[in-house]
């Protein structure tokens, strides 16, 4: 099975700064990665795909990069918003694995 | 707009079986593909069942291989999942998600169910 590192597991910032979500495959996955948001009471919802490319309704402040095994999720200009539980997913091979998540607290 | 709610969750002991459901509304259903992910409680995500749109193919992880089985309804719009021989390691919150008709990734999702299996 592909195994997902994600780091930090948690994270505190503020309101209008930039965090780093990093997402580290046992091996080479391409690009077939997936980011996703966890909020309590809320649906998850998908934010990026093949690794960089912004599902419909996520805002620019969001970007992902990599491929291969190192990917990093991007968030520039933190909104209140954003403070959420994050996931990456493979998608290279079954069976499907996730991250252990990284949770994004206000500082 | 695209909706998936899961129902049949609930306190089971070990041992027994339950069936989940999950009506989708929004979108077109028997063209997507769909899938069941859990998470324990204070855990991480992972993936259970997979079900091509037409109900042919099914996929599972080793961990419910023969223990688990997807299915759906496309005339009710609705996808469901058998468990049995369930355990205490089973306890999580089980959603519902649509895959794309690309790649396995997970678009949209429910919001859960919680399954508590438990004497």
């Amino acid at each position: 099975d592909v195994q997902m590192t994600q780091s930090p597991s948690y994270l505190a910032a503020s309101p209008g700064e930039s965090v780093f979500i990093s997402c580290k495959a046992s091996k080479s996955i391409s690009n077939y990665l997936a980011w996703y948001q966890q909020k309590p009471g809320e649906a998850n919802k998908l934010l990026i795909y093949s690794g960089s490319t912004l599902q419909s309704g996520t805002p620019s402040r969001f970007s992902g990069s990599g491929s291969g095994t190192d990917f990093t999720l991007t968030i520039r200009n933190l909104e209140p918003e954003d403070f959420a539980v994050y996931y990456c997913q493979q998608y290279y091979e079954k069976p499907l694995t996730f991250g252990s998540g990284t949770k994004l607290e206000i500082k | 707009e695209v909706q998936l709610v899961e129902s049949g969750g609930g306190l089971v002991q070990p041992g027994r079986s339950l069936k989940l459901s999950c009506a989708a509304s929004g979108f077109t259903f028997s063209s997507f593909p769909m899938a069941w992910v859990r998470q324990a409680p204070k855990k991480g995500l992972e993936w259970v069942a997979s079900i091509s749109s037409g109900g042919g193919g099914t996929y599972y992880p080793d961990s419910v291989k023969g223990r688990f089985t997807i299915s759906r309804d496309n005339a009710k719009s609705t996808l469901y999942l058998q468990m049995d021989s369930l355990r205490s390691e089973d306890t999580a919150s089980y959603y519902c998600a649509r895959r794309t008709g690309r790649a396995y990734y997970f678009d949209y999702w429910g919001q859960g169910v919680m399954v508590t299996v438990s004497s």
